[in-house]
């Protein structure tokens, strides 16, 4: 059965500096991976998703995160955080067939002015 | 146009209560999916509904049953509500069931028992 575990609860950082925010997962096949935010008190919005493709996909707000099968990892980056990005980040992997969603459990990140 | 909408937004309600929470989309999608997120902010799956018809079916009580009366709309139903029911429902929809479709969530129904 999949798994994904993220790393850290709550990533401060201080705005116009670089963002990471570390996931590692565990899947018997190959995995889709996914990224949503969810901002206070909002629905879930996609961030990016990777399906087998290029190993660095590209997301909205200049979020980005890689592939990396060896190291079982799918950490999201961001070169500058912008106030804006303060949310909750979840990691989230799904398997082959009529498998449900499996989402980590979150990382609060807060950006500091 | 939203979306994904579910109404209400927020639900305060006694404890042994029968409350219901509508979940509509208007992307065109075949398949719907209810989750609970917790306190903890941790999101689980309850039910995934295909065209209607239920696929997906994650050990929740029976006192939780969802109704989707045509593939647009999936509303839950809760019989009996108990304390440890307060969460936050997120209804979702995605294109088909597959496992790298992109999901798109409504703006969730925030649930307290007194």
């Amino acid at each position: 059965a999949q798994s994904v575990t993220q790393l850290d609860s709550h990533v401060s950082v201080s705005e116009g500096t670089p963002v990471l925010l570390r996931c590692n997962y565990s899947s018997s096949y190959s995995p889709s991976l996914f990224w949503y935010v969810q901002h206070p008190n909002k629905g879930l919005q996609l961030l990016l998703k990777y399906t087998s493709a290029a190993t660095l996909v590209k997301g909205i707000n200049g979020f980005e995160a890689e592939f990396k099968k060896s190291e079982t990892s799918f950490h999201l980056t961001k070169p500058s955080a912008h106030m804006s990005d303060a949310a909750e980040y979840f990691c989230v992997v799904s398997e082959a067939g009529n498998t449900p969603l499996v989402f980590g459990k979150g990382t609060r990140l807060s950006v500091i002015a | 146009d939203t979306a994904v909408s579910q109404t209400p937004k927020y639900l305060v309600t006694q404890m042994g209560n029968d409350k219901s929470i509508k979940c509509e989309q208007n992307l065109g999608h075949d398949t719907m999916y209810w989750y609970k997120q917790d306190s903890k902010k941790f999101l689980k799956i309850m039910f995934s509904y295909n065209n209607k018809e239920l696929i997906i079916n994650e050990t929740v009580p029976n006192r939780f049953s969802p109704k989707s009366p045509d593939k647009a709309h999936l509303n839950l139903h809760i019989n009996s509500l108990e304390l440890g029911d307060s969460a936050v429902y997120f209804c979702a929809s995605s294109q088909d069931g597959g496992f790298a479709e992109t999901q798109y969530f409504g703006p969730g129904t925030r649930l307290l028992v007194l």
